[in-house]
């Protein structure tokens, strides 16, 4: 198995659609987080979950809903979205918060392609 | 806020040729800086980091330096290969920085390109 795990890998959605991101790490790790990728763009933080605890969230629009059931899962649930948040959702996790900012050490999955027509 | 300033791409460089990607930063506190690379299809993997001034970060043939004096971060690495042909993020982690929630904040990547 890998690290961090992605599901889907790609989702094409409606603006009226609800769909959810999911993702998995198999690392043991207390931190989770949710990053935006779009084009020509820096990474954007979105969410950070640490011991299933939110602990950031980055004025992101009420539309992204994250979800963090237990340490090793983590979801991203969307509705009503807009095309300009067609991009590649990234989840990473890391040993704990406090260490991910020291050591940098973040494991990232493969991502989940979004585009909203 | 803290910031990161890569320079802009895509790089295209013949095999073996030397490489050279810009990177500067803004920050508060006393940050330590990473470089992140993305290979097609794959999440972002470290590559390498330092994490006080003067330090030197190096991995796979790959290195750079912190320079505190200049703000800057440089990758460097004398000869490159098909294989280094990725997106490369330069990063930094102010932890002492007033900012409660502070993860990674990452620059806009640079696309590198290497042929045979």
């Amino acid at each position: 198995e890998t690290g961090v795990t992605q599901t889907p890998r790609h989702l094409v959605m409606g603006m009226t659609n609800k769909k959810s991101l999911k993702c998995e790490q198999h690392l043991g790790h207390n931190a989770m987080y949710w990053y935006k990728q779009s084009a020509k763009k820096p990474l954007e933080l979105m969410f950070v979950y640490s011991l299933e605890e939110r602990v950031e969230n980055n004025s992101v629009p009420s539309r992204f809903s994250p979800e963090c059931p237990n340490s090793s899962h983590l979801f991203l649930h969307l509705h009503t979205l807009q095309p300009e948040d067609s991009a590649l959702y990234l989840c990473a996790s890391s040993q704990d918060w406090s260490s991910g900012l020291i050591t940098g050490e973040l494991f990232f999955g493969e991502g989940s392609r979004l585009t909203v027509l | 806020g803290d910031s990161v300033t890569q320079m802009e791409g895509p790089v295209t460089l013949s095999e073996e040729a030397c490489l050279t990607i810009n990177c500067t930063y803004t920050a508060t506190g006393y940050p330590s800086l990473f470089w992140y690379v993305q290979y097609p299809g794959e999440g972002l993997q470290l590559l390498l980091k330092a994490t006080k001034a003067d330090d030197k970060g190096s991995n796979k043939g790959f290195e750079a330096t912190y320079r505190k004096e200049t703000t800057s971060f440089h990758l460097e690495k004398g000869s490159v290969q098909v294989s280094d042909s990725a997106v490369y993020f330069c990063a930094l982690s102010d932890r002492w920085a007033n900012q409660a929630g502070t993860a990674l904040i990452f620059g806009k990547g640079t696309t590198l390109s290497v042929s045979s």
